[in-house]
């Protein structure tokens, strides 16, 4: 079992809306949270790391969350643009500088 | 500056056949790693590399892959015979020593295995 669950796989919105995407993590303790973003053909780009102590961090708009109570981060998108389409990864690292646990991601796609 | 260079972009083989991905690190980057990613997945570690060393491969199919760093630098990835279920994005990745969690990833490499 992933140790890092996304959702959902994918999400249609329009342009200028808002919207959420959830990531489930069961690894505990851990160093820190980070979101990706991955365009089509690209590499993952980092967009926000928080570390357990941490509970948002923002990027422009961008902004992400995280509950280590219920061991569960957001990553919401506000005022989406046709450039937000890409894929949203959700990445967790162990202590001890064990290498990240990568979950499946989340393909949005904005729509004009 | 120069992101992590990989080539080729674009890889299409038949089965059976031997390929190779070549990576060119961020300049001081001695850190490097080479991941999958299957269609819709997450990446998927490889191998990693701390300068010309393969310090962990736990999770690279040693039958028929194969992986160097000779001179710490720039790394080749290689898989002989490839077979169907290869089929993936091959990313690579570099940082600063100590810096495991600020990766920067190359545009992959995307194989197509006929």
């Amino acid at each position: 079992k992933n140790q890092v669950e996304q959702s959902p796989q994918s999400l249609i919105i329009l342009e200028g809306k808002n919207c959420t995407l959830q990531c489930n993590y069961t690894v505990s303790p851990f160093s820190n949270l980070r979101w990706y973003k991955q365009d089509t053909g690209r590499g993952p780009v980092s967009l926000t790391i928080m570390t357990f102590s941490e509970n948002t961090k923002s990027n422009g708009r961008y902004t992400a969350t995280l509950d280590a109570d219920t061991k569960q981060s957001s990553l919401h998108i506000t005022a989406s643009q046709l450039s937000d389409s890409a894929s949203y990864i959700c990445v967790v690292r162990p202590p001890d500088n064990n290498d990240m646990r990568f979950g499946a991601g989340t393909r949005l796609t904005v729509k004009p | 500056e120069a992101g992590v260079v990989q080539s080729p972009r674009y890889k299409i083989i038949e089965k059976k056949q031997p390929v190779a991905f070549w990576c060119n690190p961020i300049s001081g980057h001695n850190t490097l790693y080479w991941y999958r990613q299957n269609l819709g997945q997450g990446p998927e570690l490889l191998i990693r590399y701390e300068n010309e060393e393969a310090v962990d491969d736990s999770q690279l199919p040693k039958d028929r892959f194969s992986a160097e760093r000779l001179k710490g630098v720039d790394s080749t990835l290689k898989i002989q015979p490839a077979e169907l279920g290869d089929s993936a994005v091959y990313l690579c990745a570099s940082s600063f020593p100590g810096q495991r969690d600020t990766q920067y990833f190359g545009p992959g490499t995307r194989l197509t295995v006929l």
